[in-house]
């Protein structure tokens, strides 16, 4: 069970280039999302989704486009590069399940990937 | 609406003395409420979690968090504090209304002395 896996690991850039953060999760989770880090910030959710064709923005969607064709993947895409983008990206998923109701331990928890650290030159 | 506030940006402790970090919230539903640890240059890794059942909850580590309602608040403790301690702490609520809605704090970064 591999959990939420992102790629690439790091990441250098040009202002201006275009990239995708992937992301994939195995448990069959309805709830996906990215996050941006940046110090003092804590995490700024971007984008999420809960389930595959339904797609919203969170906090900071600027500069960002995502979308979900399968359960299992989430990808966020970067059309055009600015330094303000450099910050380390997580995707997290979860069931959106409550827990009261399914009685499962791993509802509303979210899993997060390993990250991937972009920066933009 | 809802949000979170970490009352403090750096906390330091010495090895052996108790730990608290503190983290009040406001919702307009009722929350399911976390602490996650993030260790350096690691991901976020789940160390407790309140969901409406009982209000003091024991988390891994020896880490723990009492919810008082009245208070809004959801401050996490440990008895004494390890040296493997040491990460940044976030404190996170969640709604489920019509879809899950999280909020992150801005975390606390924990230091601890030998």
């Amino acid at each position: 069970n591999a959990g939420v896996t992102q790629t690439p690991k790091f990441q250098v850039l040009k202002t201006g280039q275009s990239m995708t953060l992937q992301c994939a999760q195995d448990m069959n989770h309805e709830y996906m999302s990215w996050y941006r880090q940046d110090p003092g910030m804590g995490l700024r959710l971007i984008h999420y989704s809960v389930g595959a064709g339904i797609t919203d923005q969170g906090e900071v969607p600027n500069g960002y486009n995502v979308s979900r064709s399968t359960t299992e993947d989430f990808p966020l895409r970067l059309l055009s590069a600015a330094p303000s983008q450099t910050s380390v990206y997580f995707c997290a998923s979860s069931t959106d399940r409550p827990l009261e109701r399914e009685g499962l331990p791993g509802a509303n928890v979210l899993t997060f990937g390993a990250g991937s650290r972009l920066t933009v030159l | 609406a809802q949000s979170v506030t970490q009352l403090d940006s750096h906390v330091s402790v010495s090895e052996g003395t108790p730990v608290l970090l503190r983290c009040n919230y406001s919702s307009s539903y009722s929350p399911s409420l976390f602490w996650y640890v993030q260790h350096p240059n690691k991901g976020l890794q789940l160390l407790l979690k309140y969901t409406s059942a009982a209000t003091l909850v024991k988390g891994i580590n020896g880490f723990e968090a009492e919810f008082k309602k009245s208070e809004t608040s959801f401050h996490l403790t440990k008895p004494s504090a390890h040296m493997s301690d040491a990460a940044e702490y976030f404190c996170v609520v969640s709604v489920l209304y019509l879809y899950q809605k999280v909020t992150f704090g801005t975390g606390t970064k924990l230091q601890v002395i030998p």
